[in-house]
């Protein structure tokens, strides 16, 4: 059974940093490309960034202020979120990609809130 | 940018009706690289249809896609009590991947 389980959100105040890590088991971690896609508070979906073994892609949004990446020994993904804003409020889902697309995101953690405010 | 715009905001059916919702994209989707996502209150979405047309793993046939181009559709052909949730449409053709803003299907 596939599991995704995210962790470390909280509190933030504006410019600060956080790191997101999304624990996965059920599947062979390193042959897929890993998503994260946020949720503002009352509001749809964002895709965020997609990391695969060999490339990254980021929304313009959080380009160069996030960075994804990854441990295969480990089977995690991370988010570095750095500068954090208070429109980067929102509930952080941890996605894996699926059907021979990096693009179709086919299982879902349950996600981990992050909060910025002063 | 592909701007999805999904219509109805909110559908008002009851149990056993039939539910259309439409997806339309401001520009054609590539090779119907189009999926749908159900969204239960404090839930995760579940993936539902991809490539515009084919059910993931474990949907009920009650849910169906279709269309291409810039106009799609998810159709469920009779409404179980479980189905009431939000639904998204989201293009996977050109990046960046977008989705829609969601569709309310709400009891009547």
């Amino acid at each position: 059974e596939v599991q995704l389980l995210e962790s470390g959100g909280g509190l933030v105040q504006p410019g600060g940093s956080l790191r997101l890590s999304c624990a996965a088991s059920g599947f062979t971690f390193s042959n897929y490309a890993m998503n994260w896609v946020r949720q503002a508070p009352g509001k749809g979906l964002e895709w965020v960034s997609t990391g695969s073994g060999t490339s990254t892609y980021y929304a313009d949004s959080v380009k160069g202020r996030f960075t994804i990446s990854r441990d295969n020994s480990e089977n995690t993904l991370y988010l570095q979120m750095n500068s954090l804003r208070t429109e980067d409020t929102a509930v952080y889902y941890c996605a894996k990609s699926g059907y021979g697309s990096a693009w179709i995101f086919d299982y879902w953690g349950q996600g981990t809130l992050v909060t910025v405010s002063s | 940018e592909i701007v999805l715009t999904q219509s109805p905001g909110t559908l008002s059916l009851s149990p056993g009706e039939r539910a259309t919702l439409s997806c339309r994209a401001g520009q054609s989707v590539v090779s119907s690289y189009l999926a749908w996502y159900q969204q239960k209150p404090g839930q995760a979405p579940r993936l539902l249809i991809y490539d515009a047309s084919s059910r993931a793993t474990g949907i009920p046939d009650r849910f169906s896609g279709s269309g291409s181009g810039t106009d799609f559709t998810l159709t469920i052909s009779r409404l179980e009590p479980e189905d009431f949730a939000v639904y998204y449409c989201q293009q996977y053709g050109s990046s960046p991947r977008t989705f829609g803003q969601g569709t309310k299907v709400e009891i009547k």
